[in-house]
Formats: C-alpha cells, sequence, structure tokens
C-alpha cells in the first residue's frame, strides 16, 4: 500500500493564480481531511469529507474549495491564490469511528506552497 | 471554538532525561490522539486513548488519559536524540458544534541533545 499521497510536493504560485493540490489514499478510509500548517503551529482544519459525494467547511474554508466524487480521490483547489495561503499543506484520511469522527488519522507527506 | 493546550512549546533536554508534555481542554473528549511530527514530514500516529484514566505505554513512551477525559499528558523516559521531533495532541470533542472534526493542539517542539 502507497498510503496517502499527494502532488505535488512544491509549488510556488503568483497571487491571483488557481491550482489543485492532489490527495489520493490507496487504503479504503471514508474520512479525508485537508489541513494547513503554519510555522509555530499546529494543523487548521480546511476542509473534510466523511465519505464520497459529501464535504463540509473545517475551521479556515475561505478561499478553499473541495469535492469528493470517489472514496480514494480528495483534491484541494485555491480559487485564487494569496501570500496567506503560504504554507504546508496536509492530506489525511481516516476509516473513521461510525459517528463521523476521524479517529487515527493517516497523514501524506505534505505540499509546501509559497504564494507570492 | 473548543481549543487544546500543549504546554510546554518547547523543550531541550540532554540525552537520558525524563520529561512529560501536556495537553488540556476545558471540554471533554470522546477520543485523544498522539501523533509526533519530524521536519518536513506529516504527522505519524503514536497511540489513542479513549477511556478516562488509561494509561498506554509504548517502549519508553507513556500516555495518559484523564479521568474526566479533558486532558492527557505523554512522558518520556531516558530520551534519546532519536525521539526529537514536534509532538501533537489532536482531540475529538463531544459536542455537537465540533462533530466529525479533529482539532489540533500547536504542539511541543522537543529536542533531545546527545
Amino acid at each position: 500500500n502507497a498510503g496517502v499521497t499527494q502532488t505535488p510536493k512544491f509549488q510556488v504560485l503568483k497571487t491571483g493564480q488557481s491550482m489543485t493540490l492532489q490527495c489520493a489514499q490507496d487504503m479504503n478510509h471514508e474520512y479525508m481531511s485537508w489541513y494547513r500548517q503554519d510555522p509555530g503551529m499546529g494543523l487548521r482544519l480546511i476542509h473534510y469529507s466523511v465519505g464520497a459525494g459529501i464535504t463540509d467547511q473545517g475551521e479556515v474554508p475561505n478561499g478553499y474549495n473541495v469535492s469528493r466524487s470517489t472514496t480514494e480521490d480528495f483534491p484541494l483547489r485555491l480559487l485564487s491564490a494569496a501570500p496567506s495561503q503560504t504554507s504546508v499543506y496536509f492530506c489525511a484520511s481516516s476509516r473513521g469511528t461510525g459517528g463521523f469522527s476521524p479517529g487515527e488519522q493517516y497523514f501524506g507527506p505534505g505540499t509546501r506552497l509559497t504564494v507570492t | 471554538t473548543q481549543l487544546l493546550e500543549q504546554s510546554p512549546q518547547f523543550l531541550s533536554i540532554q540525552e537520558g532525561e525524563n520529561l512529560t508534555v501536556y495537553c488540556n481542554s476545558s471540554s471533554v473528549f470522546s477520543s485523544l490522539q498522539w501523533y509526533r511530527q519530524e521536519p518536513g514530514e506529516g504527522p505519524v500516529l503514536l497511540v489513542t486513548v479513549v477511556t478516562g484514566g488509561e494509561v498506554k505505554k509504548l517502549k519508553r513512551l507513556t500516555f495518559q488519559f484523564g479521568d474526566a477525559r479533558k486532558d492527557s499528558s505523554l512522558h518520556i523516559t531516558a530520551a534519546q536524540p532519536g525521539d526529537t521531533g514536534l509532538y501533537l495532541c489532536a482531540g475529538t470533542f463531544l459536542t455537537n458544534t465540533n462533530a466529525g472534526k479533529s482539532t489540533f493542539g500547536d504542539g511541543t517542539t522537543l529536542t533531545v541533545k546527545p
């Protein structure tokens, strides 16, 4: 199993550009999440999904869109990049706990995004 | 907004010393996870605690969940340089407003010097 994979590993964008961060998992997990991590801080939840076709907002959703057409894939779209979106982005997946709680999460290696 | 507070934020010790880091909240957790993150990588799960008063051991690491399920601690015995990293706690709260979400603390950055 590859676990959780993310592409690209690094990305530099100009202000106003759009892009999609890719995330895929091969563990048949229902629950997937996107987090951002800024220096000296923990992880903040952007969006999450409890299954294909179901997504919801996290703590910091503005400027980001998600969709979940398959169990395996959960892409994150930046609509119009801003310098404030410079961060490290992590995708995670988990089996969930039946009560829509993520439980134990498996993380990808991250995408390091710089917006100039 | 329900918060997780981790302390200390930074900890620098010599190899062989013992240490404890803490994770606290004013709300009750339905479950709590501890993760370790190395530079340039994603967090890796260490343990999950669910039951109040629960103690779990992972080699030299001991994890404890408070009786009221509002706090947790991680104790490392005889720390080694390989223990260096960012330790994160993450909890799912019982209240409906946060159902379905994990909340992460800001982490404790541990440096173990040889």
